[in-house]
C-alpha cells in the first residue's frame, strides 16, 4: 500500500545552516506530494506541493521536488530562521483524493 | 483566513468512558476527515465524511468510532469506551473538492486525547 517514510528528528540547526528533511514513499501510480508544517498550538499547515515527477514546490524558501526515479521528495532550505523551528510533515494523496499518507513528522530545532 | 477549529485542546479521560472530540471545519467546505498520531508514530488516517455519511474508513475505525455532523457547522468524533491504546493526537480537516486539483487538506490544531 501507499506509505510515506521520513527522516527521524530531533534536528538542530543554527540560523542559517543549510536544512534539508529526507522523504521517501511507496505508491501505486502517481501521487501527489505534499510537506505540512505545524508551529507550536497550530494545526498542520500546507507548505509545498508537487502533483507530477519533477515539479518543484517552492514557498517562504522552502523547495521540494518530486523524484520519481527515487521515489524521492526532500524538503531543503538553503538559510534556516530560529522561526522555521517547527514539526514537518511529508505527506501523500494517491488515486484516493480522500486521505493523506503522513510521515511521523521530524521536528526543527533552529538556535539563534 | 479562514480555518479549521478544534476543542477541547487537551481531553483526559479515564479508560472505558466516553469522549467527544468536536471541530469546525471551514464554512464552504464538503468534505470532512479525521487523522490521529499517537506519540512518535505516523498521522493515521481514521475517517473522511462526505454528504453526512462516512465515504471512508480505515481499519483502525471500528465500532468504538462514529462520527457525525450534528448541525451546519460541528463535525465530531466519539469514542465509545475507551482504551489506553486510544491515547494520541487527533486532528480534524476539510477540504473543498471545487477547489483545483491536488485537493489540499486544511487541518486543525489537533486535541491531544490521554487515556488513564
Amino acid at each position: 500500500g501507499d506509505s510515506v517514510t521520513q527522516m527521524e528528528g530531533p534536528v538542530t540547526l543554527s540560523e542559517e545552516a543549510f536544512l534539508t528533511i529526507n522523504c521517501t514513499y511507496t505508491a501505486t501510480g502517481y501521487p501527489s506530494l505534499f510537506w505540512y508544517v505545524q508551529y507550536p498550538g497550530e494545526g498542520l499547515q500546507l507548505l509545498l506541493k508537487a502533483t507530477k515527477a519533477d515539479d518543484k514546490g517552492s514557498n517562504k524558501g522552502f523547495e521540494a521536488t518530486y523524484r520519481k526515479e527515487t521515489t524521492s521528495f526532500h524538503l531543503e532550505k538553503g538559510s534556516v530562521q530560529v522561526s522555521d523551528s517547527a514539526v514537518y510533515f511529508c505527506a501523500l494523496q494517491g488515486y484516493n483524493f480522500n486521505k493523506f499518507y503522513f510521515g511521523s513528522g521530524t521536528k526543527l530545532n533552529v538556535k539563534p | 483566513e479562514p480555518e479549521v477549529t478544534q476543542t477541547p485542546s487537551h481531553q483526559v479521560t479515564q479508560m472505558g468512558q466516553e469522549v467527544i472530540l468536536r471541530c469546525v471545519p471551514i464554512s464552504n467546505h464538503l468534505y470532512f476527515y479525521w487523522y490521529r498520531q499517537i506519540l512518535g508514530q505516523k498521522v493515521e488516517f481514521l475517517v473522511s465524511f462526505y454528504n453526512n455519511e462516512i465515504s471512508e474508513k480505515s481499519e483502525i475505525f471500528d465500532d468504538q468510532f462514529s462520527v457525525e455532523r450534528p448541525d451546519g457547522s460541528n463535525f465530531t468524533l466519539k469514542i465509545r469506551s475507551t482504551k489506553l491504546e486510544d491515547s494520541a493526537m487527533y486532528f480534524c480537516a476539510s477540504s473543498d473538492p471545487s477547489l483545483a486539483f491536488p485537493y489540499e487538506q486544511y487541518f486543525g490544531p489537533g486535541t491531544r486525547l490521554t487515556v488513564t
